[in-house]
């Protein structure tokens, strides 16, 4: 059945590495988004996406980076630019005239 | 001026009673408007979506938007202890961006 797939749902990352976030959905949505979530506090929108090969910088781009080579895939590296990346990073698509569905959720720790 | 503005909380309501969420935008062009619910831990599960200005129904939930003054709220009738959790007041703006705001705590004392 239909829906938005993170993965992994926990992962670890060393000092000055980048790791990959993977979204993937077939919902068939055009929008995909990437937000993170530090404890307490709300969304803060890192990268969107309306259609395939564009995405756009929300308000926290910085040390992140995407691609959306495909309209299912909208996968999310975080840097080693990323100077406090240990948070819970939310994946989300939305349809026409729809909500905004998320994925489970991938909680990054650095260690 | 944050785009979404919500208050923070804690708030605190009776089991039984009726719980009013409300959240401002800055942007006048926002199309649509959604609250989600998320426990913590978890991610963000929808409660109600709204387009037009008046109110929207569903089961105990009523979200109400008013465009001109930049507010939408939902109502949470017959407050249950289930209903505990934080809210998150989203919306729409141009170009598809959907900026959240930082959410409400919501305490339904027994």
């Amino acid at each position: 059945d239909g829906g938005i797939t993170q993965s992994p749902k926990y992962l670890f990352r060393k000092e000055g590495q980048n790791v990959t976030l993977s979204c993937e959905q077939n919902l068939n949505h055009d929008a995909m988004y990437w937000y993170r979530q530090d404890p307490g506090q709300g969304l803060r929108l890192i990268y969107y996406s309306q259609i395939v090969n564009d995405f756009q910088k929300g308000d926290i781009a910085e040390g992140y980076s995407v691609s959306r080579e495909k309209k299912e895939s909208f996968p999310l590296t975080v840097t080693s630019a990323q100077k406090n990346p240990t948070a819970f990073y939310l994946c989300a698509s939305l349809g026409t005239y729809t909500e905004a569905f998320f994925g489970q959720g991938t909680r990054l720790t650095v260690v | 001026q944050k785009e979404v503005e919500q208050n923070s909380g804690p708030l605190s309501v009776p089991e039984g009673a009726i719980a009013s969420l409300n959240c401002t935008y800055s942007d006048r062009g926002s199309q649509s408007f959604f609250w989600y619910r998320q426990y913590s831990g978890k991610s963000p599960e929808l409660i109600m979506f709204i387009y037009s200005n008046g109110d929207k129904e569903d089961g105990r939930f009523t979200a109400q938007l008013n465009k001109a003054s930049q507010y939408v709220s939902l109502l949470i009738r017959d407050s249950q202890p289930s209903d505990s959790a934080t809210y998150l007041c989203a919306v729409k703006g141009s170009a598809s961006k959907i900026i959240f705001g930082s959410g409400t705590r919501l305490s339904i004392r027994p």
